[in-house]
């Protein structure tokens, strides 16, 4: 069956350092995949998304990998502050008939300390 | 740009009663409108798609009797929790998507039946 992994339920780092979060997946062949942002109590926020044939996407602060071979996506965030302090979700979406349909992984929860 | 309102944002109801939620995309037009549930410290579940115009395509295991979605207008999509219970206590997200671009969520809705 299809499964999506975060590599943490929570990390912790220092203010200033790069956040590297991991997603892995297996028995499945995405169209792309997507990273959201959600803040407690509030829905989703688009970040990133990362097409099945494209290697690595940027946006500010925010870098994400995509390696179809390894089944893994990681998504860094450099020169973190506080303020991105969340919880980051990986998100595959399917292709075919059911194109777009996302697969949530269930999360990690970023803490970045002053 | 692309944004998804909820409403309302919260709801408490007693067991029995019905609960309509709307999902509106703002200054977009939404092909296709999702719903997931999302229960505390757990990821999203996509509950069903809609395609404005046509019938939902639910998930398995969701009942479509009791989890009503109309995709009226390319604007509007509407769930109705019919005859809720306490174990339908949860946090409702929608979201919207043109075309085959990506998903942008509402922030979602808690529901709390007694």
């Amino acid at each position: 069956s299809q499964k999506i992994e975060q590599n943490s339920e929570a990390l912790n780092i220092q203010e200033g350092k790069t956040a590297t979060l991991t997603c892995n997946y297996t028995n499945y062949s995405p169209a792309y995949l997507q990273w959201y942002r959600q803040d407690p109590g509030r829905g989703p926020v688009f970040l990133l998304l990362i097409r099945e044939n494209e290697k690595e996407k940027r946006k500010e602060r925010l870098k994400v990998t995509f390696d179809t071979t390894l089944k893994q996506s990681l998504f860094h965030i450099t020169a973190s502050q506080p303020a991105d302090s969340a919880t980051y979700l990986c998100a595959l979406a399917a292709g075919g008939t059911s194109y777009g349909k996302l697969t949530f992984g269930q999360g990690t929860i970023l803490t970045v300390h002053p | 740009g692309a944004v998804v309102s909820q409403h309302p944002s919260w709801v408490i109801c007693k067991s029995g009663t019905s609960v309509k939620i709307e999902c509106r995309s703002l200054d977009f037009q939404a092909t296709t409108m999702f719903w997931y549930r999302q229960f505390p410290k757990q990821s999203l579940m996509l509950m069903a798609t809609s395609n404005e115009g046509s019938k939902a395509t639910y998930e398995q295991g969701v009942e479509k009797d009791k989890f009503l979605i109309n995709h009226a207008s390319l604007t509007l999509s509407t769930l109705t929790v019919t005859s809720a219970h306490p174990e339908d206590s949860s946090f409702y997200i929608c979201s919207a998507r043109e075309g085959r671009n990506e998903q942008f969520f509402g922030p979602g809705t808690r529901l709390t039946v007694l």
